[in-house]
């Protein structure tokens, strides 16, 4: 079965430094890789899926086969970015579920 | 901007009590789905919801829990008997194409 592992809980970051949100997952065949974010008092919402290959609000992940990570990073940190971080993963066409990882809380020091 | 939205915000309930969660997806969506977290765990896939029928569920969604698409907007996820277990935050999400949108949640509590 397919997991996603995020092994930071907490993260702190002082504004202006980068971010780096890791996530590592374990799936024998090609999955879709994603990155959730809930603000505060908000809804879970897309911020971007590898195979857009985007950039949304400044951060980037890009998937990594040979070590089956989808890191999210960003170089420069806002207090806004200020969220809980999950990484998520689908298998397959007509497998529509998403497997998410325990989530990343990123805190921004002004 | 079209959202999932999510009915009570807040459920209390007693164990052995019924309680339906309802759903209102996003209109031209197909694909529903019911997730739940409890606190200070992971989000965890229930069920997915496509054509009137469950295309999948998983090994915590047992014959305490059912779903139903009533009408032409509504999705309800009930529980029949609670647990103590139950208690959790139940999100629903609607696809269309390839991004599934997330309803704010229902926080549920079984006392």
């Amino acid at each position: 079965a397919q997991r996603v592992t995020q092994p930071e809980k907490l993260l702190s970051v002082f504004k202006g430094a980068p971010v780096e949100l890791k996530c590592n997952y374990s799936y024998s065949g090609s999955p879709e890789l994603f990155w959730y974010v809930q603000y505060s008092r908000q809804r879970l919402q897309l911020l971007l899926r590898h195979i857009s290959r985007e950039s949304i609000k400044g951060f980037t992940a890009d998937l990594n086969k040979g070590e089956t990570s989808f890191h999210l990073k960003k170089p420069f940190a806002q207090e806004e970015d200020s969220a809980m971080y999950y990484c998520a993963l689908r298998v397959g066409f007509g497998n529509e579920k998403l497997t998410f990882g325990t989530g990343t809380r990123l805190t921004i020091i002004p | 901007e079209p959202e999932v939205t999510q009915t009570p915000s807040h459920q209390v309930t007693q164990m052995g009590q019924e309680v339906i969660l309802r759903c209102v997806p996003i209109s031209n969506h197909l694909y529903f789905y019911w997730y739940r977290q409890i606190l200070g765990q992971k989000v965890e896939f229930l069920v997915s919801f496509y054509n009137n029928e469950i295309s999948e569920k998983s090994e915590i969604f047992d014959d305490q829990f059912s779903v139903e698409r009533p009408d032409g907007s509504n999705f309800t996820l009930k529980i029949r008997s609670t647990k103590l277990e139950d208690s959790a935050m139940y999100f629903c999400a609607s696809r269309e194409l390839l991004e599934q949108f997330f309803g704010p949640g229902t926080r549920l509590t079984v006392l």
